[in-house]
């Protein structure tokens, strides 16, 4: 079946403008997570969805990060005026329940700030 | 909090020998612990998990670990490489009690691994 997909694959914005980030998770899963990866480095969590229950925005950086997802399927992360650190592998992942269940990774989406 | 360790940066190997990937984690109470494997410019592919029972853990490709709870550890194994095998490896322990409302990853800073053929 079709897996975790992610749009665009690249972003390159400038510095101070806004972008958008979409995931699309594996149908019936019920938890979205959102990670960051910045060039050599982990993976760091960003928010965690987890049904109808508030989100955890725990690894969210800063006040110009935020995501919503409708339900259990689409999510969106926006960045609001970009800065050159916001520069990283963004990975969206769904699970069927949380808890324990493997989490499965999209592609990405490499966003480059100038 | 809830961590883990990867103490190298690259494993080099030769194709058909041995490999392994170090990890050693801190949690507090159970470990459920997971491997990663990032090609180029491609997302994180599931190897394999610890969640319960068996303390050696088979996954995909012929990859298997060992869960080994005196030496806080879970080491990535695999018979015989392959050049296919050159990628980035993490290793994952998840954070939050089960049920909670915390269950995000938690991952180590990556090996690369190098198959020489």
């Amino acid at each position: 079946g079709a897996g975790v997909s992610q749009s665009p694959s690249n972003k390159v914005t400038e510095k101070g403008k806004d972008v958008e980030l979409r995931c699309d998770p594996i149908s019936g899963h019920t938890a979205l997570y959102w990670y960051r990866q910045r060039l050599g480095q982990g993976l760091e969590f960003l928010i965690y969805f987890q049904g109808n229950s508030a989100p955890d925005k725990s690894g969210l950086p800063s006040d110009r990060f935020s995501a919503e997802r409708t339900g259990e399927s689409v999510s969106t992360l926006t960045i609001q005026r970009t800065q050159q650190e916001d520069s990283a592998v963004y990975l969206c992942a769904s699970s069927l329940l949380a808890g324990t269940d493997t989490q499965y990774f999209g592609p990405g989406t490499r966003l480059t700030v100038l | 909090a809830q961590s883990v360790a990867q103490p190298e940066d690259q494993v080099n190997v030769a194709e058909g020998n041995p490999l392994t990937v170090k990890c050693t984690y801190s949690v507090s109470g159970n470990p459920y612990l997971f491997w990663y494997v990032q090609y180029p410019n491609r997302g994180l592919q599931f190897l394999l998990k610890y969640i319960t029972g068996d303390n050696l853990v088979k996954g995909s490709y012929g990859f298997e670990a060992e869960f080994n709870k005196s030496q806080t550890s879970f080491h990535l194994k695999k018979p015989s490489a392959l050049v296919s095998d050159s990628a980035l490896y993490f290793c994952a322990v998840r954070d939050g009690v089960y049920g909670g409302a915390t269950n995000k990853l938690i991952f180590g800073t990556g090996t690369l691994l190098a198959v020489q053929p």
